[in-house]
């Protein structure tokens, strides 16, 4: 059973390209979250969703970056015209529900440099 | 407001001796989740803790929680070299959506 699959693991991006990240949840999760984690930091809420539905994207920045769960295929999180300041790590996160009691599996991240 | 702020924010110990980390939070929670990271590496869940539960143990690992004081902590006993890594406290409130600390590293030296 495999974990939640991200990719590219690496990316490196010149300032003004576009970034788009792919995240596969674990079987049978419905719920994907991405996170952002600064070096030295902990990770920061962007948004979460559910199969064609964007659920809270109170954490995403309001201009440049999209995410997408489609029905069918992985999520992206998509980031327009990149700088410097966006490069991260980007974690995705996957659970089998929205209660609270449930576990949220993460994946190994993506890296995104910006140079 | 930041929830689940850890403390402290470095750890340094011997390897067998115990390591102790706090995580603080600010607003109800309906559970709370350990998390540890390897350099360069996703993050592994540890344990999750229910509101209504107080303490909880996997292995080596003891999380207690205490609601009212809304604080929690992770004891890792006998610790490892291989405990080496960043360990960050997540509260976990509707919809599942969870906010993190800025994590706790910790080095165990052998």
């Amino acid at each position: 059973n495999a974990g939640v699959m991200q990719n590219p693991r690496h990316l490196v991006r010149r300032r003004g390209q576009e970034a788009r990240l792919r995240c596969s949840p674990m079987k049978g999760h419905s719920h994907v979250y991405w996170y952002r984690q600064l070096p030295e930091e902990g990770l920061k809420f962007m948004v979460y969703l559910q199969k064609e539905n964007i659920i809270d994207e109170s954490g995403m920045p309001k201009e440049r970056f999209s995410a997408e769960f489609p029905k069918e295929g992985p999520s992206i999180l998509r980031i327009q015209q990149v700088v410097r300041g966006d490069s991260a790590a980007y974690f995705c996160a996957s659970s089998r529900a929205a209660d609270s009691g449930n576990t949220i599996y993460f994946g190994e991240g993506s890296w995104l440099t910006v140079v | 407001s930041q929830q689940g702020e850890e403390d402290p924010q470095a750890l340094s110990i011997q390897e067998g001796e115990n390591a102790t980390m706090n995580c603080s939070y600010k607003t109800s929670i309906n559970n709370l989740q350990w998390y540890r990271q390897n350099s360069g590496r996703g993050l592994v869940h540890l344990i999750l803790i229910r509101s209504n539960e107080r303490e909880k143990h996997s292995g080596r690992l003891r999380v207690t929680l205490d609601t009212s004081k809304k604080s929690s902590s992770l004891l890792i006993t006998a610790s490892r070299a291989a405990d080496t890594a960043s360990y960050f406290c997540a509260t976990v409130g509707n919809a599942g959506k969870s906010t993190f600390g800025d994590g706790t590293t910790l080095t165990v030296k052998p």
